[in-house]
């Protein structure tokens, strides 16, 4: 059974680079049929793809038109998890943030979701 | 960019029959778009319900499936069920590694 879950902090401030975790268990986030996402869901709105990591003999990475500028996912395969990194954040990144395992086509296994805040 | 479309809300009664559909704001959707449908009540994580098309989820009940229909993706729900009040979302693929949810559904039996 695959299980992820997150960690880091619930307040940024304006301006500041929120970071979150994601640690797997069940699965490797080297896996080479598996991509390891991160999507958020603003407060009474709907969800956003923000990007992806995956593994196919070398690493990628795919990111939201929407967000391109400041995300960045990486990997750590020696804690089996994955990371996400916003820069410059205002107040519209106040959200819950979820990562999520996509396989064929499917986000089958998702975190327990973060609400991030970002305020002064 | 490119903006997915669904219906912000719909109203089905019990044993009902209701289709969600998925469109873009430009063209149509196909199965290359390996369209999934995912259902969400509020304070949880979304849970997947049919993925490329029209494969149902491990568990998922089979009054809920997925197709094609004319230029969108659709999720039919055949005879509706209390516990299938919900907020119901789409994802295609772009392409380029790209992924979109669409707008969401709320869907209300009574």
């Amino acid at each position: 059974q695959v299980q992820l879950q997150q960690s880091g902090p619930g307040l940024v401030k304006p301006s500041q680079t929120l970071s979150l975790t994601c640690a797997i268990s069940g699965d490797s986030v080297s896996s080479n049929s598996a991509a390891w996402n991160w999507i958020r869901q603003s407060p009474s709105s709907g969800l956003e793809w923000l990007g992806r990591t995956y593994y196919r003999s070398k690493w990628y990475s795919d990111y939201a038109v929407s967000v391109k500028s400041r995300i960045t996912i990486n990997s750590d395969t020696s804690k089996n998890q994955f990371s996400l990194q916003l820069n410059s954040v205002t107040p519209e990144d106040t959200a819950v943030y979820y990562c999520a395992r996509d396989s064929n086509w499917n986000y089958d296994y998702w975190g327990q979701g973060t609400l991030v805040t970002v305020s002064s | 960019q490119t903006v997915v479309t669904q219906e912000p809300s719909f109203s089905v009664s019990p044993g009902g029959t209701v289709t969600l559909t998925c469109g873009l704001s430009s063209g149509a959707v196909s199965t290359s778009y390996y369209p999934s449908w995912y259902q969400q009540t509020p304070g949880q994580a979304p849970r997947t319900l049919i993925y490329r098309t029209n494969t149902r989820s491990s568990g998922v009940p089979d009054r809920f499936s997925g197709s094609i229909l004319g230029n969108k993706a659709a999720l039919t729900i055949t005879g509706a069920q209390a516990d299938d009040e919900s907020d119901y979302y789409c994802v295609l693929y772009m392409g380029s590694g790209i992924y979109v949810f669409g707008t969401g559904t709320k869907v209300t039996v009574l």
